[in-house]
């Protein structure tokens, strides 16, 4: 068990619709980041939060967004959910320190499925 | 960031020492080699990370060659439950993300 956690475990939206996802992180980190895997494939970064704000994004539209509260969770929001948005999200959280030292640990994810 | 080569899938028997290999041939001085793996359908797993040296956890051990252009994770004595996919990621210093490839499925027999 890592202490990240995330909610709901399980969501079924219709497409067009819009979905938040949640993840409170590890105690002592402070940065969180979010990443989209979709089925028999690996994690793709979405992007990550660090002091209430974007520090990195991968390749994803602006329909996916988020935010970082000052206790360091975060939400990530998908607008406009199309069916290619089914997935696995999952955020990882990591003590900043600028670089590939910040060792990111994982939460159990969030089940998306877009009808 | 360097690319990574594993291979698909491996089979190992319980109680054997699970050797994966990791192939990094472009990989930059600055670039640490992380090692997760992905229990089905849960979020992936730390196991270790390593820039030049080897290194030993309570989890495994990492084998980096001395010219960096591949790694081995060694599970010392596999068991079932460490059936998962492995995934093996060059992170260069300044990047803030994991860039997963599509990893090794190893299953641990009986």
């Amino acid at each position: 068990e890592t202490g990240v956690t995330q909610s709901p475990t399980h969501l079924i939206k219709t497409r067009g619709q819009q979905v938040t996802l949640r993840c409170s992180s590890q105690s002592g980190h402070n940065t969180v980041s979010w990443y989209q895997q979709a089925l028999g494939q690996g994690p793709q970064f979405i992007f990550q939060y660090y002091r209430e704000e974007e520090n990195g994004r991968g390749n994803f539209p602006p329909r996916f967004s988020g935010l970082q509260f000052p206790n360091y969770s975060s939400e990530l929001n998908v607008n406009a959910l199309e069916l290619d948005d089914s997935a696995l999200y999952l955020c990882a959280s990591s003590k900043y320190s600028g670089g590939a030292t910040d060792t990111q640990y994982f939460g159990p994810g969030t089940r998306l499925t877009v009808l | 960031d360097a690319k990574t080569t594993q291979p698909p899938s491996m089979d190992c028997a319980e109680g054997r020492a699970a050797n994966l290999p990791c192939n990094h041939s472009t990989i930059s001085g600055n670039e640490y080699v992380y090692w997760y793996r992905q229990i089905h359908s849960q979020g992936p797993q730390y196991i270790i990370h390593g820039l030049k040296n080897n290194e030993t956890n309570e989890m495994a051990s990492l084998i980096i060659t001395e010219d960096r252009k591949s790694s081995t994770l060694i599970l010392p004595h596999a068991t079932l439950r460490d059936t998962a996919v492995y995934y093996c990621i060059v992170r260069g210093y300044n990047n803030n993300d994991m860039r997963f490839g599509a990893g090794t499925r190893l299953t641990v027999k009986p």
